[in-house]
């Protein structure tokens, strides 16, 4: 069965730091990779994705994220943190081509600070 | 592009009492899904639509939930009667069939059972 962890329920950074939300994903057939952000009373938004070829993925709002299969993570990825990135963010996995449906992390709290 | 719509965005009721959500998926997409997404945890599959069949329902506790997307379009789920745990967020998602491509979410229904 699939499966998801992010670790670190919560994270803080200054605003400028090096952001990084960790993703740890278990699944027995490829898998299809997914961070999704999700604002105050919003639904979910796609930031980036990995489904095959290259292992990094650029999303949206300058984050990346990187595959690795020998580690079986998705780590996402900012160089700097800017006050508007203050969100929820969410790992998930699909069984590829499957079309299953998504399944998520828990979630990531990143609060931003000046 | 029209996004995911979902009515009523919030929705107060009693313990069992029944509530109906609505959700009208992107223009096309044959894939529907209905998520659960409780106060801090990541959104859980209910149900998953292909056009007007049901591919997924293993999660959706059928004793008093209960789903449909008639012509393959509009879909709703209703709870009846409702408890207390369901309180919790319901998310709308659709995506198109083909490989690859991303699920779509609605701003969801924000539920609260007194």
């Amino acid at each position: 069965a699939q499966s998801v962890t992010q670790l670190g329920s919560h994270v803080s950074v200054s605003e400028g730091a090096l952001v990084l939300l960790r993703c740890n994903y278990s699944s027995s057939v490829p898998p299809y990779l997914f961070w999704y952000v999700q604002y105050p009373n919003q639904g979910l938004q796609l930031l980036l994705k990995y489904t095959t070829g290259a292992t990094l993925v650029k999303g949206i709002n300058g984050f990346e994220a990187e595959f690795k299969k020998s580690e079986t993570s998705f780590h996402l990825t900012k160089p700097s943190a800017h006050m508007s990135d203050a969100a929820e963010y969410f790992c998930a996995v699909s069984e590829g081509q499957a079309g299953t449906a998504l399944i998520f992390g828990k979630g990531t709290t990143l609060s931003v600070s000046s | 592009e029209a996004g995911v719509a979902q009515s009523p965005r919030y929705k107060i009721i009693e313990k069992r009492q029944s509530v109906a959500f609505w959700c009208n998926p992107i223009s096309g997409h044959a894939t529907l899904y209905w998520y659960q997404q409780i106060l801090g945890q990541g959104p859980k599959l209910l149900i998953q639509f292909q056009n007007n069949g049901v591919v997924d329902d293993s999660q959706l506790p059928k004793d008093r939930f209960s789903a449909e997307r008639l012509k393959g379009v509009d879909s709703t789920l209703k709870i009846q009667p409702a408890k207390l745990e369901d309180s919790a967020v319901y998310l709308c998602a659709s995506r198109d069939r083909r490989p690859g491509y991303e699920q779509y979410f609605g701003p969801g229904t924000r539920l609260t059972v007194t």
